[in-house]
């Protein structure tokens, strides 16, 4: 069973905060991982998709890294914006086709 | 601008009814999938389909049938619906190998 495990669920932070979550997915088999944002009404986004170990990608004050060995991808926010509140996906792709996807991280930002 | 459109943002269907969802791609892409979303789980995935005619079974078909006869099209068939099918319904669609994977903006399903 291919688990893809995120954390944490959900998350409330302050204007101006800083924050980061994780992914965990299996060590093996790794094809590539990819971030989205999805916001209540709206279509999930790509965010990043990341094949090789070490990777970091950034978008703005999104960035992201990737450690294959071990199985985990952090995405970090920096200076957390309230339009930066939605839900945080990522989905660990073990081949051509399939695409596992976590439950996700909720993120409210306060104003 | 991509675009991955679905025929419904909500939807009401009375238990034993069938059910169509409709999903169309402008990208001209050859993999087409449908997940459904459900609190505390992540999407996960009912089929999908890499090319016109042909489909795979995802890890949830049950109750579910599909049918792509044109390239940009990809239909989610519940053929007698239940209680069980409410949910959110995303349909996705993606290019080659390593392309991006776009996703439409989910048909809300409720079943009575």
């Amino acid at each position: 069973i291919l688990n893809v495990e995120q954390s944490p669920q959900s998350l409330h932070v302050q204007e101006g905060d800083s924050t980061n979550f994780t992914c965990s997915f299996p060590s093996s088999n790794f094809y590539a991982l990819h971030w989205y944002r999805w916001e209540t009404a709206k279509s999930p986004e790509a965010l990043f998709v990341m094949t090789l170990n070490g990777d970091e990608k950034k978008k703005g004050r999104i960035s992201a890294t990737l450690n294959t060995k071990e199985g985990y991808s952090y995405l970090y926010i920096k200076g957390s914006q309230p339009e930066d509140s939605a839900t945080y996906l990522c989905a660990f792709r073990y081949n051509n086709n399939d695409m596992r996807f976590g439950a996700g991280t909720r993120l409210t930002v306060k104003p | 601008d991509v675009k991955v459109t679905q025929s419904s943002r909500y939807l009401v269907k009375r238990t034993g009814e069938k059910v169509f969802l409709e999903c169309v791609q402008d990208m001209d892409h050859e993999n087409m999938f449908w997940y459904r979303q459900d609190p505390g789980l992540g999407l996960r995935l009912i089929y999908f389909s890499y090319d016109v005619k042909m489909k795979e079974k995802g890890d949830i078909p049950e109750g579910y049938s599909v049918s792509r006869e044109k390239k940009e099209r990809f239909s989610l068939i519940l053929e007698s619906a239940s209680t069980n099918q409410t949910s959110m319904y995303l349909c996705a669609s993606r290019g080659t190998a390593a392309s991006e994977q776009y996703f439409g903006p989910g048909t809300r399903l409720t079943v009575t």
